[in-house]
């Protein structure tokens, strides 16, 4: 695609459920990256892909979070037991790495909220 | 730790010039980011500098690169309307499992006309 396409762009669901969000990065980039941010708060790193293994999983708050890459591209990133402090965009990004040059581009996120 | 710094709020008149400051973590870092955020949009690259370089001009962008204080800004010159957003400021941190991108919290660019 042109873009990182992200799904769903918005998603309501009720504390206790599991949820699933969906990254589509662009063709060829082997770098995919997901962050959270809050209302007011930045950007913090949950996770990072270089192709299908994860490197550092360091940012992801806590096991209810988990994250898979397949085929080196689709990401999905699934929260269990969801908790109304779970709200907040989640913004995936890839990248063409060149050397230590990363230039990521972002989708447009998924609003998630927890009631 | 891993910490990128910046202020978080910038009002500025139109037509003056922006200086958004940021401290970074790795002296180790190769290339430093500025990102911008339009309100529900992700975020896009604005510019980028290696850090064997002091200073980067783009248009009404000047980026500025203190490597002994790990200090960068972004200034923007002749600051418009359209300029108001939220800017990042990212660098690259390795370690054992490759490398990974780090953001600031963002510093909300306000330009009142």
């Amino acid at each position: 695609g042109a873009g990182v396409s992200q799904s769903p762009s918005n998603k309501v669901t009720e504390k206790g459920k599991d949820v699933e969000l969906r990254c589509d990065p662009i063709s060829g980039h082997t770098a995919l990256y997901w962050y959270r941010q809050s209302l007011g708060q930045g950007l913090e790193f949950l996770i990072y892909f270089q192709g299908n293994s994860a490197p550092d999983k360091s940012g992801l708050p806590s096991d209810r979070f988990s994250a898979e890459r397949t085929g080196g591209s689709v990401s999905t990133l699934t929260i269990q037991r969801t908790q109304q402090e779970d709200s907040a965009v989640y913004l995936c990004a890839s990248s063409d790495r060149i050397g230590t040059n990363e230039k990521l581009f972002f989708g447009s996120g998924t609003q998630l909220s927890v009631l | 730790g891993e910490d990128v710094e910046q202020s978080l709020f910038l009002s500025v008149r139109e037509g003056d010039s922006s200086v958004i400051n940021c401290t970074y973590t790795d002296s180790s870092s190769t290339y430093l980011y500025w990102y911008k955020q339009e309100p529900g949009a992700g975020l896009q690259l604005l510019t980028y500098i290696f850090s064997n370089m002091d200073m980067k001009q783009d248009q009404r962008l000047t980026v500025l690169l203190n490597k002994k204080d790990k200090h960068l800004s972004l200034r923007i010159a002749d600051t418009q309307t359209g300029d108001s957003a939220i800017y990042f400021c990212a660098e690259t941190l390795g370690n054992t499992g490759g490398f990974k991108t780090i953001f600031g919290a963002g510093t909300r660019l306000f330009v009142k006309a």
